[in-house]
């Protein structure tokens, strides 16, 4: 079966680190995928790893470790508008559907 | 503007209403996508289709009922539908083969009194 873990909320002030960690489980593994949600939107692209290691982007990163079966997003000098839900999501492998956590809810605070 | 087009963004319904959802991409992607999202749950796959063939069917009941007439399009055809369906519904996109990223629809969020 398949299982993804993430916990459900966090908060972090203006300016601050935050690491956003997830857990999975699955049958098979062809990549990790983060996503951003604003409240009423789409969920966007953040980022996406498949071998071992960390992938920076400006403001975010994420890792990888695939025999620990975990991942993290970074997200560094926090603005409010990072608070919104970050999903994490793996294909197991085969095809081309993702499987999804239940989604981080950031809460940014002055 | 995403790239895919969801409507409407709103919705409304009873429970022996028959509604669609309607989901439009520009993105030339070969893969479409439904996802039912509940609060505290994770994204829920229903229904896969690639290359307007429908590959994936994940158990959902027969009250859902998709339709994608060509690789731009897709539908999901609501009937008798019950309170615990309601929720946001997801389209997503993409190019296809291999793992790749989705490009979603902004939802429609669907309330059944």
């Amino acid at each position: 079966g398949q299982n993804i873990d993430q916990p459900t909320e966090m908060t972090a002030t203006e300016g601050a680190i935050v690491q956003i960690n997830c857990t999975y489980q699955t049958s098979g593994f062809n990549g990790l995928f983060w996503y951003q949600q604003h409240a009423g939107e789409a969920p966007t692209f953040l980022s996406y790893n498949v071998l071992d290691g960390l992938e920076e982007k400006g403001r975010f990163s994420s890792f990888l470790s695939r025999s620990k079966g975990y991942s993290y997003l970074l997200l560094k000098e926090l603005q409010m508008k990072d608070s919104a839900s970050y999903l994490c999501a793996v294909a197991p492998g085969g095809g081309n559907k993702l499987t999804f956590g239940t989604g981080t809810q950031l809460k940014v605070e002055l | 503007e995403t790239g895919v087009t969801q409507t409407p963004r709103h919705l409304v319904m009873g429970m022996t209403n028959k509604k669609s959802l309607k989901c439009e991409q520009h993105l030339g992607h070969n893969a479409m996508y439904w996802y039912k999202q509940s609060a505290k749950k994770p994204l829920e796959l229903m229904f896969v289709y690639s290359l307007e063939e429908r590959v994936e069917n994940n158990s959902v009941p027969s009250r859902f009922s998709p339709e994608c007439p060509n690789s731009s399009h897709l539908f999901l055809h609501l009937h008798t539908l019950q309170p615990e369906d309601s929720a946001l519904y997801l389209c997503a996109s993409s190019p296809g083969q291999g793992a790749s990223g989705y490009t979603f629809g902004s939802g429609t969020r669907l309330t059944v009194v």
